[in-house]
């Protein structure tokens, strides 16, 4: 069975970092791309980054360009996403979501989410 | 950045109608649209890739057509657990984005 688990969320202040982890489990990891994607509360879908199966490529949104770094370890079946320079408006649940196969634009697995609050 | 939006914001139904859900594009994305489905908290749940390609398990009622600008996401026949938000995505161009959802609810 395929799971993904995050963790690292949290309350943190305005200008502080948080490190995002997603557990991937009941698949080859390293064979997939991996994404984060967020979503404010009552808010919708918001994607915020992408990175390929052996992290040779990487992709940010413009809201979280040079503050926020993806990676990804293979060899222990692990996501990562370090936010740093957080800001009130990145307040949200924040998903790690897997590429499907073929069609890795489209996110096939999504973990249960981890809130990030942002607030002093 | 293209645009995806969504219409209408809200649909009222009832179970057993149909429903039809449109995503409109900026410009074109091709095929590469994707429909997902999100319950009030879960996370969403891939329903429909590439404009018309059902996911692993998803039931016959589910149906998407489209393509290049215009895309629909038709349920056959409304069943309870079908009321939830539906949201559209393209994968056509970085940075990938979603439309703003659709809420279908119980009329």
């Amino acid at each position: 069975e395929v799971q993904l688990v995050e963790s690292g969320g949290g309350l943190v202040q305005p200008g502080g970092s948080l490190r995002l982890s997603c557990a991937a489990s009941g698949f080859t990891f390293s064979s997939y791309s991996m994404n984060w994607v967020r979503q404010a509360p009552g808010k919708g879908l918001e994607w915020v980054s992408y990175i390929s199966s052996s992290s040779s490529t990487i992709y940010y949104a413009d809201s979280v360009k040079g503050r926020f770094t993806i990676s990804r370890d293979n060899a222990k079946n692990s996501l990562y996403l370090q936010m740093n320079s957080l800001r009130a408006e990145d307040t949200a649940v924040y998903y790690c979501a897997r590429g499907q196969r073929g069609y890795s634009g489209s996110f096939d697995y999504w973990g249960q989410g981890t809130l990030v609050i942002v607030s002093s | 950045e293209i645009v995806l939006t969504q219409s209408p914001a809200t649909l009222s139904l009832s179970p057993g109608e149909r429903a039809t859900l449109s995503c409109r594009a900026s410009q074109s994305v091709s095929g590469y649209l994707t429909w997902y489905q999100q319950k009030p908290g879960q996370a969403p749940r891939l329903l429909i890739y590439d404009a018309s390609n059902r996911a692993t398990g998803i039931p016959a009622r589910f149906s998407g057509s489209g393509s290049g600008t215009d895309f629909t996401l038709t349920i056959s026949s409304l069943e309870p657990e079908d009321f939830a938000v539906y949201y559209c995505q393209q994968r056509s161009n970085w940075p990938y984005t979603f439309g703003q959802g659709t809420k279908l609810e119980i009329k």
